[in-house]
C-alpha cells in the first residue's frame, strides 16, 4: 500500500524564522511528488517535483526531492504570519493518482 | 474560469438521512477525484473518474457511499444512510488530461463540503 509520512505534525515559529518540512514516501512506480498549502479552505498547489536534486523555488518557498532516499523537503525562509497553514505532501504512483500525507500544521506567530 | 464548484458548502443532518454532495469540474478537465478529510485520517481518496468512468473506488468506505458522473462536467457523492462517523470535509478535485510523459495529475480542489451528521 502506498504511504506518505510527513513530519513534524505541527510546528510553531516566530516571524522571520526559517522552517523545514519533511516528507517521506513509499509509492509503487513513483512518478512525482507534490506539495500543497491548505489554509481555511481547499488545498492549493505549490510545487511538483519529478527529478532528484533539482530545487524548485517560488519566492521564499523552495523544495527538493531525493529519489534515492525517498524524501522531499519544503523550506520556507523569513516566515510571515500569512504562511500559517497546513502543508500537504502527496506522491503519485503508477495510476498517477495522489496519496497524501497527514500534513504539517505550521503556525507563524507575530 | 470559476474553478471547481462544490455544493453545499455546509450540511448538518441527522443520522439515517440521505446526503448528496455535488461537484462541477473545471471546463476541459477530464479526471475527477472525491476526497474526504478528517483530523484523524487526513485526506483520503474515495473514488476517481477518468472520462466519466470510475477507475478506482477502493477508497469508498462501504456500500452506503456511492458516486456518479452522469456527464463530463458534473459528479455527485451520495451517502445513504448517513452516520455520525461520516462527518468530515468532502473535497472534489479535477485535473486536466495528463500525457504519458507527465508526472501526475495536478489537482485543483473545490472549496469542500463540510458535513456534520448528528
Amino acid at each position: 500500500e502506498d504511504k506518505v509520512v510527513q513530519s513534524p505534525l505541527s510546528l510553531v515559529v516566530h516571524e522571520g524564522d526559517t522552517v523545514t518540512l519533511n516528507c517521506s514516501y513509499e509509492v509503487t512506480n513513483f512518478r512525482s511528488l507534490l506539495w500543497y498549502k491548505q489554509e481555511k479552505k481547499a488545498p492549493t498547489f505549490l510545487f511538483m517535483l519529478t527529478s532528484s536534486g533539482i530545487e524548485k523555488k517560488s519566492g521564499r518557498l523552495s523544495s527538493i526531492l531525493d529519489k534515492k532516499e525517498l524524501f522531499s523537503i519544503l523550506n520556507i525562509t523569513a516566515t510571515q504570519t500569512g504562511d500559517s497553514a497546513i502543508y500537504l505532501c502527496a506522491a503519485s504512483g503508477s495510476a498517477r493518482q495522489l496519496t497524501f500525507g497527514s500534513g504539517t500544521q505550521l503556525t507563524v506567530l507575530p | 474560469d470559476a474553478g471547481v464548484i462544490q455544493s453545499p458548502r455546509h450540511e448538518v443532518t441527522e443520522m439515517g438521512q440521505e446526503v448528496t454532495l455535488r461537484c462541477k469540474l473545471i471546463s476541459g478537465h477530464n479526471s475527477l477525484f472525491w476526497y474526504r478529510q478528517t483530523m484523524m485520517r487526513g485526506l483520503e481518496l474515495l473514488i476517481y473518474f477518468n472520462n466519466n468512468v470510475p477507475i478506482d473506488d477502493s477508497g469508498m468506505p462501504e456500500d452506503r457511499f456511492s458516486a456518479k458522473m452522469p456527464n463530463a462536467s458534473f459528479s455527485t457523492l451520495k451517502i445513504q444512510p448517513s452516520e455520525p462517523r461520516d462527518s468530515a470535509v468532502y473535497f472534489c478535485a479535477s485535473s486536466s488530461p495528463a500525457g504519458e510523459g507527465s508526472g501526475a495529475n495536478v489537482l485543483t480542489f473545490g472549496a469542500g463540503s463540510r458535513l456534520t451528521v448528528l
